[in-house]
């Protein structure tokens, strides 16, 4: 089956630093990827998406880069602030549309 | 706001009760889910449902019944529920249930079977 997970359950960073969410999956055959972002009290929320035929996207502050050979996913986030605290998680989408969710990775910064 | 709502945002109920979560989307969107979220675990897809039809069933215990009157309205119908059922249910909306679009979630409902 499906396994996507983090290297880390918690990070912590200081504030105006980066930080980088590291993400790992296991079918070589999946073609979409997204990290969201889920603040305490509330749902996901989407942060940025990359596709299988990409190996960077950015975004406003981040960055996300797929290495396909080790099939490694990261966020990268870009001068990070308090309200970037947060758990944050990856999911991939394989071939029949079928998402699968990791186990996130609790942010927090360090003011 | 993500134009995803839930109701109720807490909910506690004896596992006798039966009880229904509500979600509307103002997306305008085809797709909607069900997801199951407990602590320090992958969010668990429940159901799909896409133009009203439902498209995905994901296991789920038949304590759990979901209703999909419109592409605007998603209920989850609960009923003898278990303690281990206890979980923050989330809804979410999406164009359609191809799954290469994002999902938009709601808040979620904070659910606990005592």
């Amino acid at each position: 089956g499906e396994s996507v997970g983090l290297h880390l359950p918690t990070l912590s960073v200081q504030e105006g630093d980066n930080s980088i969410i590291n993400c790992a999956y296991s079918n070589s055959a999946s073609d979409y990827f997204i990290w969201y972002k889920q603040e305490s009290g509330k749902g996901p929320q989407f942060i940025i998406d990359i596709r299988s035929n990409m190996d960077k996207r950015q975004g406003q502050r981040v960055t996300v880069l797929l290495n396909k050979t080790v099939k490694h996913l990261s966020l990268q986030i870009a001068a990070t602030q308090p309200g970037d605290s947060a758990v944050y998680f990856c999911a991939e989408v394989n071939t029949g549309n079928q998402f699968y969710f990791g186990t996130g990775t609790s942010l927090t910064v360090i003011p | 706001e993500t134009g995803v709502t839930q109701t109720p945002r807490h909910l506690v109920m004896g596992m006798t009760n039966k009880k229904s979560l509500k979600c509307e989307q103002h997306l305008g969107h085809n797709a909607m889910y069900w997801y199951k979220q407990s602590a320090k675990k992958p969010l668990e897809l429940m159901f799909v449902y896409n133009f009203k039809e439902q498209t995905e069933n994901n296991s789920v215990p038949s304590r759990f019944s979901p209703e999909c009157p419109n592409s605007s309205h998603l209920f989850l119908h609960l009923h003898t529920l278990q303690p281990e059922d206890s979980a923050l249910y989330l809804c979410a909306s999406s164009q359609d249930d191809r799954g290469l679009y994002e999902q938009y979630f709601g808040p979620g409902t904070r659910l606990t079977v005592t």
